[in-house]
């Protein structure tokens, strides 16, 4: 069975920073990409960026491209986000996904993390 | 990247069909067809129910079907069961590795 299993709820000040985990398990982690899609209170989905465990291709989405981080850890199937410089806007639900190679659907998520960001 | 258009709310009687759209520009979900959509109860993390425009994941009902049209995709539930109610989301590849995600529809069961 495959599993993403995200790591637990951070609650952080503004100007922090905050880095989320994702693990992955029940497939070859090497041949899908992980995927970063975020959900503020009440609001929609947003995708952040994703990365290949592939290739190592990194592509951020343009609102989060000068604040985030994504690396992965192959020997450890886990892939993670840093988010610089957080603002109350940045309060929000953040889940992993799985990504298929050269295709652009999510077929798998994690549970999600809760990230507060408050003074 | 604006977001796709949907609209926020369908519903629909048990047993009907209901169809929810979502519009883009010919540089997402009318160029490429990398269209999905999530269904998505309130609390818990989205699931892939339809992906590349029309194509079912497994174990997902047949009552969920997909289709586009120039540059508006379109998410058909047929056969409405009480258990539909939920948020539905579509997204589209947008070109240079980014995705786009449409607002969200809430999917009401009368």
């Amino acid at each position: 069975q495959i599993h993403l299993v995200q790591s637990g709820a951070e609650v952080k000040k503004p100007g922090a920073s905050v880095r989320l985990s994702c693990k992955a398990s029940g497939y070859t982690f090497t041949t899908f990409g992980i995927t970063w899609v975020r959900q503020a209170p009440g609001r929609g989905l947003e995708w952040v960026g994703w990365i290949s465990a592939y290739d190592s291709n990194i592509n951020y989405g343009e609102k989060f491209q000068d604040r985030v981080i994504m690396t992965t850890d192959t020997d450890a199937t886990t892939t993670y986000m840093e988010l610089k410089s957080l603002e109350s806007d940045d309060t929000a639900v953040y889940y992993c996904a799985r990504v298929r190679a050269g295709s652009g659907f999510f077929d798998h998520w994690g549970e999600g993390t809760v990230v507060t960001v408050s003074s | 990247q604006a977001a796709l258009t949907q609209p926020p709310s369908a519903s629909g009687s048990p047993g009907q069909s209901v169809t929810i759209s979502c519009t883009g520009t010919s540089g997402d979900v009318g160029g490429y067809d990398f269209v999905s959509w999530y269904q998505q109860y309130p609390g818990k993390a989205p699931q892939l129910i339809i992906y590349d425009v029309d194509k079912r994941p497994s174990g997902v009902p047949d009552r969920f079907s997909g289709s586009k049209s120039g540059n508006t995709a379109s998410l058909t539930v047929s056969r409405l069961q009480p258990d539909d109610e939920s948020n539905f989301y579509c997204a589209s590849y947008a070109g240079s590795n980014n995705v786009v995600f449409g607002g969200g529809t809430t999917l009401t069961v009368l």
